[in-house]
């Protein structure tokens, strides 16, 4: 198994460019996350899936946008790039949504940086 | 809303020193309460969790305890190796959300 993918691992974009972030997982998991990590902040969550064919708005949805394509991929999408959206991406996945101690499990990132 | 504060880092230890990492949170509820950790380059992997007040998770030598009365998760370790150096996150979940703290930067030198 290789858990949750992510491609590309890096880009670079100049700003009002547009580009999808790819995310796949093969454990047959019903809820996928795009979370961005920035310094000193943690992660923040920026839309979810709890199942295939619903999405919904996290913390910080604004500027993005996301398809959840069957049930092992979700894409994010930035239309028009902006400096601000310099940040690293993580692609989670959930065997569901809710559930006491329910783990998700994490792609290894794509690291973004908007000129 | 649901918030997790960690303290803030880096943390620079030597081999065999002890590590504690302290980590209180604010939730409604009845929240679950994880650790993880991301080693350089890398994704977040989960280290411990804990779904229930004093429950102990412990996975590789780290422990930490739910302590609702002190809305604490603190993580420990004993005796620190080398490959333990990583950014460690403490994180609750409250239905769907996961709420991270800002994470600490762990560096242990031989």
């Amino acid at each position: 198994n290789a858990g949750v993918t992510q491609t590309p691992k890096f880009q670079v974009l100049k700003t009002g460019q547009s580009m999808t972030l790819q995310c796949a997982q093969d454990m047959n998991h019903n809820s996928m996350y795009w979370y961005r990590q920035d310094p000193g902040m943690g992660l923040r969550l920026i839309y979810y899936s709890a199942s295939e064919g619903t999405t919904d708005k996290g913390e910080v949805p604004n500027g993005y946008n996301v398809s959840r394509l069957n049930k092992r991929e979700f894409s994010l999408r930035l239309e028009s790039a902006a400096p601000s959206q310099t940040s690293v991406y993580f692609c989670a996945s959930s065997g569901r949504t809710s559930g006491r101690g329910n783990e998700q499990f994490f792609g290894p990132g794509t690291r973004l940086t908007v000129l | 809303g649901d918030s997790v504060t960690q303290m803030e880092g880096p943390v620079t230890l030597s081999e065999e020193a002890f590590l504690t990492i302290n980590c209180t949170y604010t939730a409604t509820g009845y929240p679950s309460l994880f650790w993880y950790v991301q080693y350089p380059g890398e994704g977040l992997q989960l280290l411990l969790k804990a779904t229930k007040a004093d429950d102990k998770g412990s996975n590789k030598g780290f422990e930490a305890t739910y302590r609702k009365e002190t809305t604490s998760f603190h993580l420990e370790k004993g005796s620190v190796q080398v490959s333990d150096s990583a950014v460690y996150f403490c994180a609750l979940r409250n239905d769907y959300k996961l709420s991270f703290g800002a994470g600490t930067t762990v560096t242990v030198r031989a």
